[in-house]
């Protein structure tokens, strides 16, 4: 049972233009939504989070949408540059647990 | 800077051997640590909850006895993959999570285990 899913599997975007993934949940119990950023041969690097009492929260270039109707959030880097090619990941966790659902994985790439 | 450390980040060895993972909370206590495995182009995979003190709590599937979690103090866990198999070759990552509510989970860099 795939408790996060995330979309799309790969993503080619060019220089400058903005990069969305998406992902969508069940569980009305999730309470926390983070969203990862791993290179290869690198663990995964907190990059953003949210919490379902805002719709959205904004951190440089990196921005999380929140739609708690639809159960869905979705990551936007605005103004992609090659360095922000990498494998995003995002996750899920229900209130008062302890770990971590983690989306499939998204591959990015993003052309110079 | 790095938050958890986590050593050594690639480790060789013949079949049969045991090997240890280390991973260290810096700057912080971590009251719940976490371990990973993670296949290539594929999503991280919870193998256990590392609580300071207790016994850990294993995934579905997971096998307790070869994969031996160790967590002895508030800054430091140990995972022992025993009597490794080639099956066992893998990327493992630990996480950990500040003490208190709301806190976020931080992520070592992995370790790349090759059994021969």
């Amino acid at each position: 049972q795939q408790q996060v899913k995330q979309s799309p599997q790969s993503l080619i975007v060019q220089k400058g233009g903005i990069s969305i993934i998406n992902c969508a949940y069940e569980n009305t119990a999730f309470d926390y939504f983070p969203w990862y950023q791993q290179f290869p041969g690198k663990g995964p690097a907190l990059l953003i989070a949210i919490r379902p009492d805002v719709s959205e929260k904004k951190e440089g270039r990196f921005t999380i949408s929140f739609n708690k109707s639809a159960k869905q959030f979705s990551l936007h880097i605005m103004d992609s540059q090659p360095g922000d090619s990498a494998t995003y990941f995002c996750a899920a966790r229900r209130r008062g647990a302890q770990k971590l659902v983690f989306g499939q994985g998204t591959r990015l790439t993003i052309n110079p | 800077g790095a938050v958890v450390s986590q050593h050594p980040s690639r480790v060789i060895c013949k079949s049969g051997t045991s090997v240890k993972i280390e991973c260290r909370s810096l700057d912080f206590q971590a009251t719940t640590m976490f371990w990973y495995r993670q296949f290539p182009k594929k999503s991280l995979m919870l193998m256990a909850t590392s609580n300071e003190g207790s016994k850990a709590t294993y995934e579905q599937g997971v096998e307790k006895d070869k994969f031996l979690i160790n967590h002895a103090s508030l800054t430091l866990s140990t995972l022992t993959v025993t009597s490794a198999h080639p099956e066992d070759s893998s990327f493992y990552i630990c996480s950990a999570r500040f003490q208190g509510a709301n806190q976020p989970q931080h992520f070592g860099d992995g370790t790349r285990l090759s059994i021969l």
